[in-house]
């Protein structure tokens, strides 16, 4: 039984266009992340939020941004899709940002921009 | 940044075989290194983790040692089975914020 969904799957883009990954996560975490998995650079960060705020953004470009309208939810958008924009975007929670502990992970969303 | 490296990238065994997956880090402030299983289109998984202050921890067939002062780490499956097939990632964090991971081993236990 996932605790953390994301949606969709698998989805498919044109170059230019604009996708919103959905993250919901069950977990009562208040920690929530982003990282994209790809062939060139395996799991890397993107960004992190802890209440609803943005505590860390490792991604250099403005194109993609995170967005949490509720506390279990943390939704990315990415416009001006690009080729390079394809990988698998991973979601993940954890109790609480700043101390240490596993994080728990959804299932991806694997995005194709042609 | 920390950076994170495994060996071996990939690894072929026949069950039963035991394995050893090493990883090290470069940023001596990471205090918390989890480690995470990956099997093909699935999520990652917790399996086992270390803090800085411990030199080994033991979870069923999985053992784990670590090395503060050669930054060193390796993962030590024994017994394996099949169901072990699965990228295995390493990872250091200095806080939870920002886990910086390895680029994997590919493990392979052949029946």
């Amino acid at each position: 039984d996932p605790k953390i969904i994301q949606k969709p799957k698998y989805l498919v883009a044109v170059t230019g266009s604009e996708k919103i990954l959905i993250c919901e996560q069950y977990l009562g975490h208040n920690a929530m992340y982003w990282y994209r998995q790809s062939a060139k650079k395996p799991l890397e960060f993107m960004f992190s939020y802890s209440y609803q705020k943005l505590m860390d953004n490792q991604t250099a470009s403005s194109r993609f941004q995170p967005q949490s309208s509720k506390k279990n939810h943390l939704d990315l958008q990415i416009t001006a899709l690009k080729p390079d924009d394809s990988a698998t975007y991973f979601c993940a929670s954890s109790q609480e940002r700043g101390g240490t502990g596993q994080l728990y992970f959804g299932e991806g969303s694997k995005l194709t921009v042609l | 940044g920390e950076q994170v490296e495994q060996l071996p990238s990939s690894l072929i065994v026949q069950e039963g075989a035991s394995v050893l997956i090493n990883c090290s880090y470069t940023d001596s402030a990471s205090v918390y290194f989890p480690w995470y299983k990956q099997e093909p289109g699935k999520r990652l998984q917790f399996i086992i983790d270390i803090r800085s202050n411990m030199e080994r921890k033991q979870n069923q067939r999985l053992t784990l040692l670590f090395d503060k002062k050669t930054k060193h780490l390796s993962l030590h499956i024994t017994a394996t089975q099949p169901g072990d097939s699965a990228i295995y990632f390493c990872s250091a964090s200095i806080n939870n914020n920002r886990i910086f991971f390895g680029d994997g081993t590919q493990l392979v236990v052949k029946p």
